[in-house]
């Protein structure tokens, strides 16, 4: 499968404390983004990388969120000090150098509990 | 910032029977619109997209018209199937750098 792949499909954690997600984009696209989906909306941006350079970030992406994608392939969203409004479907897309197309993977779903 | 209103928010079609879904954009500099189908517990999937050099661009049996004057776009399926049942989004983006979404249309399809 050379989709977007995204680790761990679910995971629970009780308020308060750190979770990590990992994106690993299709080969060789060079840009990468991060969304939030929660019940019954739309996917909202959180922040966008192009190679390893984190070029642009929501508002909602408060100071316990932080991304990094390190050597510009795979990409990491971390979550510190849960709180249960982070609860949401967390999804990742990748985008080829050359085209405008993005292409999701299947999300983590996150709940805290 | 974009803005994205999307309607109707829910629609049921017989099979075979067409649909449309319409989204409006605000933001001028919008050029690239694609349109995304989510099935319950997966991520979105790309269905069909249209840039602003085009008024219209058509797959199978979906289609995507859009009018750059009036800043909105549409998404036509046709004879429709049980299984184009789903959540569809529309989405504009100026720079490729953040998708601004619609808040979705649920569709169902009657057999």
């Amino acid at each position: 499968d050379t989709g977007v792949s995204q680790n761990p499909r679910h995971k629970i954690t009780k308020r308060g404390q750190n979770v990590t997600f990992r994106c690993d984009p299709i080969s060789e696209h060079n840009r990468l983004y991060w969304y939030r989906q929660t019940l019954g909306q739309g996917p909202e941006f959180l922040t966008y990388f192009q190679n390893e350079a984190q070029l642009e970030k929501s508002r909602l992406l408060s100071d316990r969120f932080s991304a990094e994608r390190p050597k510009g392939s795979f990409s990491t969203l971390e979550i510190q000090r849960t709180e249960q409004g982070d609860s949401a479907m967390y999804l990742c897309a990748s985008a080829s150098r050359s085209n405008t197309e993005a292409f999701f993977g299947q999300g983590t779903r996150l709940t805290v509990v | 910032g974009e803005n994205v209103e999307q309607h109707p928010s829910t629609l049921s079609v017989q099979e075979g029977d067409s649909a449309v879904i319409k989204c409006t954009y605000s933001d001028s500099a919008s050029n690239y619109f694609p349109w995304y189908k989510q099935e319950l517990g997966k991520g979105p999937q790309l269905i069909i997209d249209i840039r602003s050099n085009v008024g219209e661009k058509k797959d199978q049996r979906i289609a995507v018209t859009l009018n750059k004057t009036a800043k909105h776009f549409s998404l036509h399926i046709t004879e429709t199937q049980p299984e184009d049942s789903a959540v569809y989004f529309c989405a504009a983006d100026s720079y490729g750098q953040n998708f601004v979404f619609g808040p979705g249309t649920r569709l169902s399809v009657l057999p």
